[in-house]
């Protein structure tokens, strides 16, 4: 399989509930990001990995958890969410940090809702 | 600071229409600029770039043309298809660090 996978495509979760998001890319590269996307909105960074070093977290709150164990993998662990954190969340790839040349690789994203 | 504009949607178009939609941006260097785009769900996929100034991008019928002088990468296309139906996404990045995205114009292209 090629490219950036995440499961699950499809989550609905109460706010005391706890759950993953998981990210997953076959391309060899050693940065991946995360996105949240709502409506009528710009994509807003929430996080970014670089060979498994987090170095950006912008301004994220704390229900929501990243870790990244290898260059290949991406996790979003929430708990406690709002119902104003239903979004599309989309994870992304790209070669290396820094390459203003290259764009990203994103995956389909998983629509959460927060009931 | 970086920042992108794009033009308010939705836009509706008919088969074989001439498609633009328009681009701004404020950078504090010298911004790559790019084209996404996002099919019904799906995530975003990259349709085009520039990375300097008067590069054009160009791919599958549609272009764009890196304007410096008017901080300007308008997306067009001479003859639009149903196929073309999605959320397009303009964005750009300096640094290479971070990728600064417009709120997304909808294109719904009708036979």
């Amino acid at each position: 399989e090629t490219g950036v996978t995440q499961t699950p495509r499809h989550l609905v979760m109460g706010m005391t509930n706890k759950k993953s998001l998981k990210c997953e890319q076959h391309l060899g590269h050693n940065a991946m990001y995360w996105y949240k996307q709502s409506a009528k909105k710009p994509l807003e960074l929430m996080f970014v990995y670089n060979f498994k070093e987090q170095t950006e977290n912008n301004s994220v709150p704390s229900r929501f958890s990243p870790e990244c164990p290898n260059s290949s993998h991406l996790f979003l662990h929430l708990h406690t969410l709002q119902p104003e954190d239903s979004a599309l969340y989309l994870c992304a790839s790209s070669q290396v940090l820094g390459q203003r040349e290259y764009g990203y690789t994103f995956g389909s994203g998983t629509r959460l809702t927060v009931v | 600071g970086n920042s992108v504009t794009q033009m308010e949607g939705p836009v509706t178009l008919s088969e074989e229409a001439f498609l633009t939609i328009n681009c701004t941006y404020t950078a504090t260097g010298y911004p790559s600029l790019f084209w996404y785009v996002q099919y019904p769900g799906e995530g975003l996929q990259l349709l085009l770039k520039a990375t300097k100034a008067d590069d054009k991008g160009s791919n599958k019928g549609f272009e764009a043309t890196y304007r410096k002088e008017t901080t300007s990468f308008h997306l067009e296309k001479g003859s639009v298809q149903v196929s073309d139906s999605a959320v397009y996404f303009c964005a750009l990045t300096d640094t290479g660090n971070q990728f600064y995205f417009g709120t997304g114009t909808s294109l719904t292209v009708i036979p």
